[in-house]
Parts: structure tokens; sequence; C-alpha cells
């Protein structure tokens, strides 16, 4: 019954590795993100995607790529994982690609890379 | 380019006190203003938003927040905290660009309430 799911919650991975994180949205939206936050809370816009199309990529390096095969997923790849890559990692979603457009947020997966 | 920002990192209130979260934006458009709460090891949750209607808004466990044009603020208040306010709390403004909606979000401020 979860609005905007993600999985895994937790992820611990090394240095070099590649990893995906999965995430649902049960909403009926068309439009989700992947937002990031880092260890001070600070939370940054990654990518947004409408219908299945990238909309917004904000200056993320290429080691990320995500993936909609639905307008209900959204995934996340990270190739070549980073010290820096540790963070909290929101996917959302909203009815409609518009300002003022109300986000529903997962819970988060915390990435820790060692 | 819209910013946001949150003055204060922390505030602790004593339960039934008085919650002030002061939040300033910059905009070069009308701004379209939001407050955002998130508890401990959860998602953001939606807790009010302007939208050029009133600039008072009322929202959501007896939160609200004003829209100050001249002083380019949207500060969010509660009369009496309860101890189910202690969470992270995130302004955020929306920025519509032919490149799609995007939300900036300001640092955050985590509440702390004292029993």
């Amino acid at each position: 019954d979860t609005a905007v799911s993600q999985t895994p919650k937790y992820l611990v991975t090394q240095m070099g590795n590649d990893k995906s994180i999965k995430c649902e949205q049960n909403l009926g939206h068309d439009t989700m993100y992947w937002y990031k936050q880092d260890s001070k809370k600070f939370l940054k816009i990654m990518f947004s995607y409408n219908n299945k199309e990238l909309i917004i990529n904000e200056t993320v390096p290429n080691r990320f790529s995500p993936k909609s095969p639905d307008k209900a997923h959204l995934n996340l790849h990270i190739n070549s994982l980073e010290l820096g890559d540790s963070a909290v990692y929101f996917c959302a979603s909203s009815q409609l690609d518009r300002v003022g457009e109300k986000l529903f947020f997962g819970s988060g997966t915390q990435l820790s890379v060692l | 380019a819209q910013s946001v920002t949150q003055l204060g990192s922390h505030v602790s209130v004593s339960e039934g006190a008085l919650v002030l979260l002061r939040c300033n934006y910059s905009s070069s458009v009308p701004p379209y203003l939001f407050w955002y709460v998130q508890y401990p090891n959860q998602g953001l949750q939606l807790l009010l938003k302007y939208t050029s209607a009133a600039t008072l808004v009322k929202g959501i466990n007896g939160f609200e927040a004003e829209f100050k044009k001249s002083e380019t603020s949207f500060h969010l208040t509660k009369p009496s905290a309860h101890m189910s306010d202690a969470a992270e709390y995130f302004c955020a403004v929306s920025e519509f660009r032919a490149a799609g909606n995007k939300l900036t979000f300001g640092g955050g401020t985590r509440v702390l309430v004292k029993p």
C-alpha cells in the first residue's frame, strides 16, 4: 500500500562496485524524481522523468544512469561507486510536471560506500 | 536561479511553546513555496504550500506559514509544540523551466522538543 516504495532501504558496498536502487509508485503519477541527501541533510535534485522521458538531469556524473521502464518505475543505476556517493537517495513522484505540484517521497535508500 | 535559505540548522523548543522556523527565498519570478517535514528514517511529507493565493497558508498538524513578498520570507509557525513535532523541516521553492519542474530545498532545520 506504500505510495512510493524504494528498495533496498540500506545498501553497503565497496568502492568501484556497481549497484542499483529501485523505485515504484502506485499513485498513477506521470512524473518521478531522484533526489540526493548528503550527510548535512542537504537535498538536491538529480533527475526527473515525465512519462518515461528524461526531463531534468542536474549535472550528475554519468556514472549515474536512471532507467524508467514505465511511468510507475524509475530505477537508479550507479557504476564505479565512489566514497562521495555515500548519501541517502530519495525517489519521489508527482501527478504532473508542473510548478506547484506536491511531491510524494519514498522513505529513502541509505547508500554507504566503503 | 532560485534559492532558499533556512536560518538556524537546529531549533530547540519546549513542549507547548511557539515553533518558528525561518525561510527566505530568492526568485526572479513569483515563487511557489513549500514546507516539507522529514521524520527520522522517513521520506519527506508536505506540510503546506503557497501558490499565489492567500498569503497565510494553513497546513497539516497545526502548522501555518505566511508569505511576505517584501521580506522574501515564508516562515513556518505552530503556536504550541508537541513532542511529535520533533523532525527535520525543509523549505523549498519550485521553479518551472522549459526542462521541467524543479524543487530547490533549503538546508533544513532540525526541531527538538523538550518535555
